[in-house]
């Protein structure tokens, strides 16, 4: 079965921008969670949605947000882009909200801000 | 508070036992994860165990948790050239199952 789909794979703003990103969990997942990964900041927890619903977020500001679809489809926005952004979003998918079952990442949107 | 740790580079000969370690801080851990990430990769969940869990094997993967010392490893036998990338320790909390915390990585190389 397919897994996680992130699109795109890669982007590049301009400072100022505002940027979406795409997640397609696998079939059947209704929990997707987005972290950062930087060089400097390593892997860092964004924010979860299960049942369109957002069930925890981690600590960044208000210009990161997201959303989920009915479909289980999920994107996340960042506006007013920094040079500090630039980084890896990974996307993970789980059956459930909570990580009994774990979670399955993408190969994750390289984003570049200029 | 919520920390993960691991030391970031190990070198091994290809055919040699690799062992990767890990400390986190927070009691509260319900599960540990180990998870690999190659160049241009995402991350693919290699094996995860339950806090009251000591060992867990998978072919020739070994993870052992040492709940007192907050100490959990991973034991890769036979390495191969096809093991090289950076290996991430995880926890999630009782508090917030949902949101997994990751150490900074151990970056893993085979040499002949």
């Amino acid at each position: 079965k397919a897994g996680v789909t992130q699109t795109p794979r890669y982007l590049i703003k301009t400072r100022g921008q505002q940027v979406t990103l795409s997640c397609s969990p696998i079939s059947g997942h209704r929990s997707v969670s987005w972290y950062q990964q930087t060089p400097g900041q390593g892997l860092q927890f964004l924010f979860e949605y299960f049942s369109e619903t957002q069930r925890n977020k981690g600590n960044f500001p208000g210009r990161f947000s997201g959303r989920q679809f009915s479909n289980s489809r999920s994107e996340m926005n960042v506006s007013t882009l920094e040079l500090g952004d630039s980084a890896l979003y990974l996307c993970a998918s789980s059956l459930e909200a909570g990580t009994n079952y774990g979670y399955t990442f993408g190969s994750g949107t390289r984003l570049t801000v200029v | 508070g919520e920390d993960v740790e691991q030391s970031l580079f190990l070198s091994v000969r290809e055919g040699d036992s690799s062992v990767i370690n890990c400390t986190y801080t927070d009691s509260s851990s319900t599960y540990l994860y180990w998870y690999k990430q190659e160049p241009g990769a995402g991350l693919q969940l290699l094996t995860y165990i339950f806090s009251n869990m000591d060992m867990k094997q998978d072919q020739r993967l070994t993870v052992l948790l040492n709940k007192k010392d907050k100490h959990l490893s991973l034991r890769i036998a036979d390495t191969q050239t096809g093991d090289s990338a950076i290996y991430f320790c995880a926890e999630s909390l009782y508090s917030s199952a949902s949101k997994i915390i990751f150490g900074s990585g151990t970056r893993l190389s085979i040499r002949p």
